[in-house]
């Protein structure tokens, strides 16, 4: 079945430092959404990529979808330390198909 | 607006045990969802409701059964709780289900003793 990796698992930064994670899928996507999820919380919807190569913002957060549509990317710019909590990548494998979750990243910012 | 409603809270079960965990949308979503969490394994899908009157196996449904009993409402139930049940749940709803942001519950802590 298809498998959403996502790396890495847990990442610590000192807040105004920059974070990336990376979704790796074993086949090809149709889509991909970002969640976030705060710490003691539900996952929230983040945003939707849908064409190959696709970038978007969101003002220092920066989406990116492969040009292949089997990677994704959530870049973070000079983070706060509202920005603490497990951000996930789903992926589908057609448009009709069940959203498949990565493990998460778990994101720490240190003031 | 309260969104996607899910009761009870927290819940902690004798193994054996039988329990429905609720789920309740009023943004007259189509498609709904239940999924479990376990730390390290992101969020896995149980079963789902791609709209009223049908339900659907997601990735682990083994234990549990559901019910749409209404556009509004999709519950879970575990016939005969195990320890290996202990999770969070998190009920979802979408407007429909082809490309469509999900919209979670605040959780259900479950231990099963």
């Amino acid at each position: 079945g298809q498998q959403v990796m996502q790396i890495p698992q847990y990442q610590h930064v000192q807040e105004g430092e920059d974070f990336t994670t990376y979704c790796n899928s074993s086949t090809t996507l149709s889509n991909i959404q970002w969640y976030k999820q705060r710490p003691g919380g539900h996952p929230v919807f983040l945003i939707q990529l849908v064409k190959s190569g696709e970038v978007k913002k969101q003002k220092r957060l920066t989406f990116q979808f492969g040009e292949a549509k089997k990677n994704s990317s959530l870049h973070i710019t000079a983070t706060q330390t509202t920005d603490v909590g497990t951000y996930f990548c789903a992926g589908r494998g057609t448009s009709y198909g069940k959203l498949t979750f990565g493990q998460g990243t778990i994101l720490t910012v240190h003031p | 607006n309260a969104g996607v409603t899910q009761t009870p809270k927290f819940q902690v079960l004798k193994t054996g045990q039988s329990m429905t965990l609720q789920c309740a949308q009023d943004m007259n979503h189509n498609s709904m969802y239940w999924y479990r969490q376990d730390p390290g394994m992101g969020l896995r899908l149980i079963y789902y409701s791609a709209s009223e009157g049908t339900t659907d196996k997601g990735e682990v449904p083994n234990g549990y059964n559901v019910s749409r009993l209404n556009k509004r409402e999709f519950s879970l139930r575990l016939e005969s709780a195990a320890p290996s049940q202990t999770s969070v749940y998190f009920c979802a709803s979408s407007p429909r289900q082809q490309n469509q942001p999900q919209h979670f519950g605040d959780g259900t802590r479950l231990s099963i003793l």
